[in-house]
């Protein structure tokens, strides 16, 4: 069946440091690919994504290609900041699956420090 | 707009008792989702409701949990008898008609409920 998986946490960096959080997935279908971020106490919010092969997705200066050649969707951030410290979790829904669930990795946790 | 309300925040319970959680998503959103997170772990899907009918409850265990959507707005999940291991994150989420167009696929989540059993 359909699957993510994402690197293990947590993620430790400092103030302006790059970030990459890494993310490969299984399915059968050419699926969306989404990267969603839960701050402490708070829900999943939508944080970028991409609906097919070689989109870019970006948001608050977070980036993520989708690879379908490596089947993976990389997060990526050139300089990170306290409050980016969060869990980010990756995604993919299939649209070969009529429910259009999303399929959810275990989830990364950053911490940034200052 | 208001985003997806869940309802209660917190809840602690013993096991064998039982429990409701409740959801009203998003105006106009005719698809809501039920998704339960374990700790340390990404969300699973519970169910899918489109309008007031079931898409997909195969993750459902339909022994103990049961979930309504009345009138295609608000919903409830209902856990009875708990167990200790449904002690997690319950994540209520919505999105427009799944129909083609990936923006009408995009879920919006609500805060959740954080059920621990003892």
């Amino acid at each position: 069946g359909d699957s993510v998986t994402q690197m293990e946490g947590p993620v430790t960096l400092s103030e302006e440091a790059f970030l990459t959080i890494n993310c490969t997935y299984t399915a059968t279908g050419y699926p969306s690919l989404f990267w969603y971020v839960q701050y402490p106490g708070e829900g999943l919010q939508l944080l970028l994504k991409a609906t097919k092969a070689d989109d870019k997705g970006s948001n608050k200066g977070f980036e993520a290609t989708y690879r379908k050649e490596t089947t993976s969707f990389h997060l990526e951030k050139g300089s990170v900041q306290v409050s980016d410290s969060a869990v980010y979790f990756c995604a993919l829904s299939d649209p070969m699956d009529s429910s259009y669930k999303l399929i959810f990795g275990s989830g990364t946790r950053l911490l940034v420090r200052p | 707009e208001a985003g997806v309300a869940q309802s209660p925040r917190y809840k602690i319970i013993e096991k064998r008792q039982s429990v409701a959680f409740w959801c009203n998503p998003i105006s106009g959103h005719a698809t809501l989702y039920w998704y339960q997170q374990i700790l340390g772990q990404g969300p699973k899907l519970l169910i899918q409701f489109q309008n007031n009918g079931v898409v997909d409850d195969s993750q459902l265990p339909k022994d103990r949990f049961s979930a309504e959507r009345l009138k295609g707005v608000d919903s409830t999940l209902k856990i009875q008898p708990a167990k200790l291991e449904d002690s997690a994150v319950y994540l209520c989420a919505s999105s427009l008609v799944g129909l083609a167009g990936a923006r009408r696929h995009t879920q919006y989540f609500g805060p959740g409920t954080r059920l621990t059993v003892l």
